[in-house]
This record gives structure tokens, sequence and C-alpha cells, in this order.
């Protein structure tokens, strides 16, 4: 399966400041996905990453809160826009493959404290 | 999506076996039912998938009846470190790529 690294893997940051967490996969895949999970909460799918278009954003989600950018099959970013505590959270980068039944697979995730 | 009901949290010793089982009772034909493990700081990691039947790899067993409204995975001989949360997911739906994680099953292993 594919290996998939986040950067950073932990942050504090600033109320009101903006970061942009980085996902780098060790291949080419079709399907790139950023998650959100909440202190002791499940994953909440943020948004599915398009190459060479814009992200597809699920309810609740905005493109001018959590930008994405794809340039390529094997990188995406996320970025966490002016950032409140609630914003607290691990942001988790999955890939998948075109064939939808096909397992993801996650990232270790990047773990966000605001203060 | 159809969506699944586990059991919030599970004890087990080690060396036992443990079976969780997910209830999915609106699953559509084309849904697979896939489990994930997550252990705290990590991303949730693959154990299984299945769409019938039994479904055996090196980590564990999945069982799914004919009528694939529930499904149970059993982990033969549990240790500490097996001590995770559990994740069992229907779908996605032909045509999404969406998957929708439930509350998961909280499973601890006791020595």
């Amino acid at each position: 399966s594919a290996v998939i690294s986040q950067k950073p893997s932990r942050d504090i940051c600033q109320r009101g400041t903006s970061l942009t967490i980085q996902c780098q996969v060790d291949s080419q895949v079709t399907m790139m996905f950023w998650y959100r999970q909440q202190p002791g909460q499940s994953l909440t799918l943020i948004a599915t990453a398009n190459q060479g278009s814009e992200a597809t954003y699920e309810s609740g989600f905005v493109i001018d809160k959590f930008p994405i950018s794809r340039p390529n099959l094997t990188f995406s970013t996320l970025t966490v826009s002016n950032m409140s505590p609630e914003d607290s959270s691990i942001y988790l980068c999955s890939v998948g493959s075109s064939f939808g039944n096909q397992p993801q697979h996650f990232g270790d995730g990047t773990r966000l404290s605001i203060l | 999506l159809a969506k699944t009901t586990q059991p919030i949290s599970m004890d087990s010793y080690e060396g036992q076996e443990v079976n969780i089982t997910c209830s999915h009772n609106n699953i559509a034909t084309n849904d697979y039912i896939t489990w994930y493990q997550q252990f705290p700081s990590q991303g949730p990691r693959f154990i299984i998938q299945g769409y019938k039947t039994k479904v055996t790899n090196e980590v564990a067993s999945l069982f799914i009846p004919a009528d694939r409204k529930s499904s149970t995975l059993s982990l033969p001989r549990v240790s500490l470190s097996d001590t995770a949360v559990y994740y069992c997911l229907v779908g996605p739906e032909a045509g999404s790529y969406q998957l929708t994680f439930g509350k998961g099953t909280k499973l601890s292993v006791i020595p």
C-alpha cells in the first residue's frame, strides 16, 4: 500500500493565523481526501482533493476556510485559515483508487492546537 | 450512505478471541464492508474488507451473514497491542468515494 507522509505532525498556533498541512504520497494516486478528527471523536470528511481542479467539499466545510491544492498525483495541501480554538483537531490525509470499493489508506495526521 | 451501529467499547483479556459486531440494516447492494483500526496518534489502518460470507487474512476474520445486515470482526488471541478503536464502514456508494466513519468500538485488552 501507499506510504503517506504528512507535515507537520503537530503544531501549536495562535488564533487568527493560518497553517498549511502537506500530504506526500510515494506513488501516484487517483483520489486524495482530507479528514478532520476532533478530540475523542470519529473522522469527518472535509473534502476530496481533485488533481487539476477545485476540491469537492462536504457539507459544513467551505473553500475559504479550508483551501486545498492538488498540483499533481502525489501531493496535496490543506490550509486551515483564520484559526480559532474550535479548529483544534487532528487533520488526516488519505488516498484511494478510482475503484470505489478499494480501501483508503491514511497518513498519521497533523495534530493542531490553537491557543 | 448506510449507517452503522457498533458497541461503544469492549474489554477483553489477553489471549482471548474478540468478536465485534456491526449492524448495517440499510446496506446497499453494491456496498462493501470494511474495518479499520486506529491507535492513538495514528491514522486509521485498513484491517479487512468483505462483501459476503467469510473473509480471513493474517490479522482478522470477517463474518457476513447472507442478509448482509450485520458483520462481525473476529480478532484471534488478542494482545495488549490490539488495544485500539475499531471502525466498521459500509460503502462507498456507486460513483462516490466518500467513507462515513461511525463512532467506532474502543477495545481495551487487559493483561
